[in-house]
């Protein structure tokens, strides 16, 4: 069945680097579906982060663009985020997700990041 | 861009039907038929519901539907069970090749 799992730091510093890792179970990341980020701040709404293609092409957050990279390991079939220079805003639940078109159809389990000193 | 504009609540009883209403713009919802909506129950990941507007994925009810006019999608819920209690949140393709969200619609069951 498919899965997926976020992994990655809990506690990050302000004015570091996020970085996570999606580790895709049930599916190849090869066969032509994006994969996407999602975050949820404490007791809030849903924020698209971006999304990768198997090839690599990347569409990204226009809010979230000048610090986000998205990186796709199609022969460990995973896929990651770093967003650099982070704030407590950037505290949140982080969802990875298999996108289709512009839907995310299976989602992992999400990951708490919380960003402080 | 700016959140997708929904209800912050909506409320029903057993058995009774309801919408929830997501607005966009023009660049949004009223431009591509790329909407999806999304169900969240306190503490655990989103669930897909719908997709490109009207679609539902394998094997989840049908008394879960979708449609859009305009700028504006909805999502109606027919013979309200209390295990729909939840947040519901939907999304748009954007004409900047992004995703966008609703900030979200709690829905209480009666």
């Amino acid at each position: 069945q498919v899965q997926l799992q976020e992994s990655g730091p809990g506690l990050v510093k302000p004015s570091e680097t996020l970085s996570l890792t999606c580790a895709v179970s049930g599916y190849s990341i090869s066969s032509g579906y994006f994969s996407g980020w999602i975050r949820q701040p404490p007791g809030k709404g849903l924020e698209w982060i971006g999304s990768i293609s198997h090839s690599g092409t990347t569409y990204y957050n226009p809010s979230l663009k000048s610090r986000l990279t998205i990186s796709v390991d199609t022969s460990k079939n995973q896929f990651s985020l770093n967003l650099r220079s982070v704030t407590a805003a950037d505290t949140a639940m982080y969802y990875c997700a298999r996108d289709q078109r512009s839907s995310s159809d299976y989602w992992g389990q999400g990951i708490l990041v919380s960003v402080s000193s | 861009q700016s959140a997708l504009t929904q209800p912050a609540s909506e409320s029903g009883s057993p058995g009774q039907s309801i919408t929830i209403s997501c607005t966009g713009t023009s660049s949004d919802i009223g431009a591509y038929n790329y909407v999806s909506w999304y169900q969240q129950h306190p503490g655990k990941a989103p669930k897909l519901m719908i997709y490109d507007v009207s679609n539902r994925p394998s094997g989840l009810s049908n008394r879960f539907s979708g449609s859009k006019s305009g700028n504006t999608a909805s999502l109606t819920i027919s013979g309200l069970q209390a295990e729909d209690e939840a947040d519901y949140y939907c999304s748009s393709h954007t004409s900047s090749s992004s995703i966008i969200f609703g900030g979200g619609t709690r829905l209480t069951v009666l």
